[in-house]
Parts: structure tokens; C-alpha cells; sequence
């Protein structure tokens, strides 16, 4: 079957750094996607990865590895308008998008 | 510039009643899709379309159907509604469906089958 694995919650401080890990086991790769879900709203797109490496876009970063099946998401320099979910969705052979269940991230000042 | 709009933005429906919910797009994107979004669970696909005239099975479609008449419209219809389809739905659209594409989301309709 098709799996996608992410923390369900994790907390940081307000001005620090936060890595957000993502594991998935597809049929087929054909890219990872990042998005950001506030409370009570549409998910909006963050990232994209379909080489390994890190992709840098200002205070957010992700990585992937494919013979791992393992993603990241790196956010710097933390606001309390960072607080929401984290979705990992990877699109599999089908071109369809796999999601993980979402990390949700509290901010602490 | 409105992106993805979806209605309603909330519904209570009792059980048995049949129940369409509207999506429409601006963006001439060729693909666009419906996503049931539940408590920890991921989004989970339940229909899709990759052009107009053009319809496909998700990984939950029981219970669903939905029409693709044109590029901009894709409602989505519950025939009987059950309250395991009390859910948050979300419509998306992409350029092409192809990989790299990003998805936008519409806000999304928050449903109570009761």
C-alpha cells in the first residue's frame, strides 16, 4: 500500500529552527509537495522536490532523498504566523497526490 | 481574481438528502479534482478530472459522482447522504495534472450529515 508518514504535532519557539521530517513508501515518485494548511483553511503550496537536494525559498527549505523515501521541511527565523499544519503529499505513478495526515506546528514566544 | 471558489462554505443536510457541491475555477486549468479532508487523515482523493469531458475515480469515490460540462465547473454530488460523509471538502485544479504541476485549493465546504 501506499504510506505517508509525518509527525502529528510538534512545538517550537518563536525566532528558532524547526525541521519537519516526512518518510513515504508510493507506487511510483514523481515528486514531493509541501503545503501549508492554517486552522480552517485551503492548504497552499510551499514547496516542490523531485531531485535529491535542498531546495532554499527565503526562510523555508526542503530536502529529499529518494533512495531513502525521506523529505524534509526546514523552517528558519520562526513567527507565530508559522503555527499551522504541514502537509507532505507525493505524487505517485498515477499522477494522483498522496498526502500525509499533516504536522501541526505551535509556536511558542 | 477569485481563484477557486467553492458553495456553499457550510451545510447541515440530514441523512438520505441529496446534496451538490459547486466548484468553479478561473484559471483555465485543465485538471481539476475533489479532496475529503477528515481528522487525522490525509487528504484523500474522491474524484478527479484531467480535462473537460473527462472524469476519473479517486481512492474514495463511493457514494460521489461528479460532472466535468466545461473547463471551469466540477460539482460534486452525494446521491443519498450518509453521516460517514460528514467531512471537509476541498476542490483543487491544476494546470495539467502532470508531475510538478501545483494544485490550488478552494477554501472549502464544511459538511454535516446528520
Amino acid at each position: 500500500g501506499q504510506n505517508i508518514d509525518q509527525p502529528t504535532e510538534m512545538t517550537a519557539t518563536e525566532g528558532a529552527i524547526v525541521q519537519i521530517n516526512c518518510t513515504y513508501q508510493t507506487s511510483g515518485f514523481n515528486g514531493l509537495f509541501w503545503y501549508q494548511q492554517h486552522a480552517g483553511e485551503a492548504p497552499t503550496f510551499l514547496s516542490y522536490n523531485v531531485l535529491d537536494g535542498l531546495e532554499e525559498k527565503g526562510r523555508f527549505s526542503s530536502f529529499l532523498s529518494r533512495s531513502k523515501g525521506y523529505s524534509y521541511l526546514l523552517l528558519k527565523e520562526l513567527q507565530m504566523k508559522d503555527s499551522a499544519s504541514y502537509l507532505c503529499a507525493v505524487m505517485d505513478s498515477n499522477y494522483q497526490l498522496i498526502w500525509g495526515a499533516g504536522t501541526k506546528l505551535i509556536i511558542k514566544p | 481574481i477569485a481563484g477557486i471558489t467553492q458553495a456553499p462554505t457550510s451545510q447541515i443536510l440530514a441523512a438520505g438528502r441529496r446534496m451538490t457541491l459547486r466548484c468553479t475555477q478561473d484559471m483555465r486549468h485543465n485538471a481539476m479534482y475533489w479532496y475529503r479532508q477528515d481528522l487525522g487523515l490525509g487528504l484523500r482523493l474522491i474524484h478527479y478530472s484531467n480535462t473537460a469531458g473527462t472524469t476519473g475515480k479517486g481512492e474514495v469515490p463511493d457514494g460521489y459522482s461528479v460532472s466535468r460540462a466545461n473547463t471551469d465547473d466540477f460539482p460534486l454530488t452525494l446521491a443519498s447522504a450518509v453521516p460517514s460523509q460528514t467531512s471537509v471538502y476541498f476542490c483543487a485544479s491544476s494546470d495539467s495534472g502532470t508531475p510538478g504541476d501545483i494544485q490550488y485549493f478552494g477554501a472549502g465546504t464544511r459538511l454535516s450529515v446528520l
